[in-house]
């Protein structure tokens, strides 16, 4: 069964540019969540959406949106671009299901540089 | 909020020595641990997880861990460690309602000495 992928693996922006990232869960997995690695902030979560809605969201701020679409396929934007965004953009899917103990598996990221 | 801590931020060990990485979670309730893996420019490997029940847990690659509430620990273990477990690990929990929310640790950067 193939991974979690996601599209692009780099990417380099400038600042006030907006970008959009995508992920393709695990077949099956209909659940994916966003988080976004620093060096000085480490992971953070950003946000989770299940069958095409956000069920969760971290603590950033409303540039950071995202969307999942029916295949379960989902993306990410932010917008306005600042240096600090610059990081590697973690997705990870599972399959959720009520009352089951689940995992999440991580894609490879997509590093993001904003110049 | 829940929170984890992850008190060594570098370890250096020997190729053939055990290993113990430490974490400490504050949850109140019963968490739900992870232990990932990180090779440089890659994404998270999970290694193992506790839900529930038997408190050491097996997973992949030879390492194990050990659930403990009284101490609010989880901490990782391999008793042989090897040239390729270098690399970069981290400790999340997550909890029953938002579990696909981890919370990780700031990770424990593993060097192994040939």
């Amino acid at each position: 069964k193939a991974g979690v992928t996601q599209t692009p693996r780099y990417l380099i922006k400038t600042r006030g540019q907006q970008v959009t990232l995508s992920c393709s869960p695990i077949s099956g997995h209909r659940s994916v969540s966003w988080y976004q690695q620093t060096p000085g902030q480490g992971l953070q979560f950003l946000f989770e959406y299940f069958s095409e809605t956000q069920r969760n969201k971290g603590n950033f701020p409303g540039r950071f949106s995202g969307r999942q679409f029916s295949n379960s396929r989902s993306e990410m934007n932010v917008s306005t671009l600042e240096l600090g965004d610059s990081a590697l953009y973690l997705c990870a899917s599972s399959i959720r299901l009520a009352g089951v103990e689940e995992t999440q598996y991580f894609g490879p990221g997509t590093r993001l540089l904003v110049l | 909020a829940q929170s984890v801590t992850q008190p060594d931020i570098h370890i250096t060990v020997s190729e053939g020595a055990s290993l113990e990485l430490r974490c400490n979670y504050s949850y109140g309730a019963t968490p739900y641990l992870f232990w990932y893996v990180q090779s440089p420019g890659q994404g998270l490997q999970l290694l193992l997880k506790y839900f529930s029940g038997d408190t050491l847990v097996q997973g992949i690659k030879g390492f194990e861990a050990e659930f403990k509430r009284s101490q609010s620990s989880f901490n990782l273990r391999k008793p042989s460690v090897h040239w390729s477990d270098a690399a970069e690990y981290f400790c999340a929990v997550g909890r029953y309602t938002g579990r696909r929310a981890l919370t990780f640790g700031s990770g424990t950067r593993l060097q192994v000495q040939p």
